[in-house]
């Protein structure tokens, strides 16, 4: 069975400074990874996917994310986080083996823009 | 170009009243589930249908039923609501033409059993 993991609950960043979400995930075989957003008050976006052979993967609102085979990681990042990018994001993985087509997200990291 | 469509957007409950959360997609998407959010816990998957007439169970499917009335529709049911199923209910679908085409998601439906 697929799982998924985001270790911190939440990230602060200051405007401009890179912003990073983690996410690790235990599936068999190659994973299908995605990472949505939630902005408050708001239903949940799809931001980008992991494409088999792309360690880094480039998404919406300049979003991209790094994939690590060896550390079974799909790490959200954005090189200068803007106070826009204030926002709940949630990692999800599907396995790639299963006969169904179950999709399990993460708890979800909050990301609040430090003043 | 409507998408996913959930009804009610808010309700209120009793305990032990029933309720049917209602979910369409108008883009032929094969594959529709039902998720809950709360706080601290993310998002979790209650039921999924990969296909008009299959259903399968998620991670918290106690105390829920669903129907997947046909290929746009598909219904989450409350027999008897409790407290504990307080919280936002989020439909979504996807294509499966490709397998890491993304879900779509509703609007939700904020439900609150006192």
């Amino acid at each position: 069975a697929q799982s998924v993991a985001q270790p911190e609950d939440q990230v602060n960043v200051a405007e401009g400074n890179p912003l990073t979400v983690k996410c690790t995930y235990s599936v068999s075989g190659n994973p299908y990874l995605f990472w949505y957003v939630q902005y408050p008050n708001r239903g949940l976006q799809f931001l980008l996917k992991y494409i088999t052979g792309d360690n880094l993967v480039k998404g919406s609102y300049g979003f991209e994310a790094e994939f690590n085979k060896s550390q079974t990681s799909f790490h959200l990042k954005k090189p200068s986080a803007l106070v826009s990018d204030s926002a709940l994001y949630f990692c999800a993985v599907r396995d790639p083996r299963g006969r169904d087509d179950k999709i399990i997200f993460g708890k979800g990291t909050r990301h609040h823009f430090l003043t | 170009n409507a998408g996913v469509t959930q009804t009610p957007k808010f309700q209120v409950l009793k305990t032990g009243q029933s309720m049917t959360l209602q979910c369409a997609q108008d883009m032929n998407h094969n594959s529709m589930y039902w998720y809950r959010q709360d706080p601290g816990m993310g998002l979790r998957l209650i039921y999924y249908s990969a296909s008009e007439g299959t259903t399968d169970k998620g991670e918290v499917p106690n105390g829920y039923n669903v129907s997947r009335l046909n290929k746009r529709e598909f219904s989450l049911r409350l027999e008897s609501a409790a407290p504990s199923q307080t919280s936002v209910y989020f439909c979504a679908s996807r294509t499966t033409g490709g397998n890491n085409s993304p879900l779509h998601f509703g609007n939700g439906t904020r439900l609150t059993v006192t």
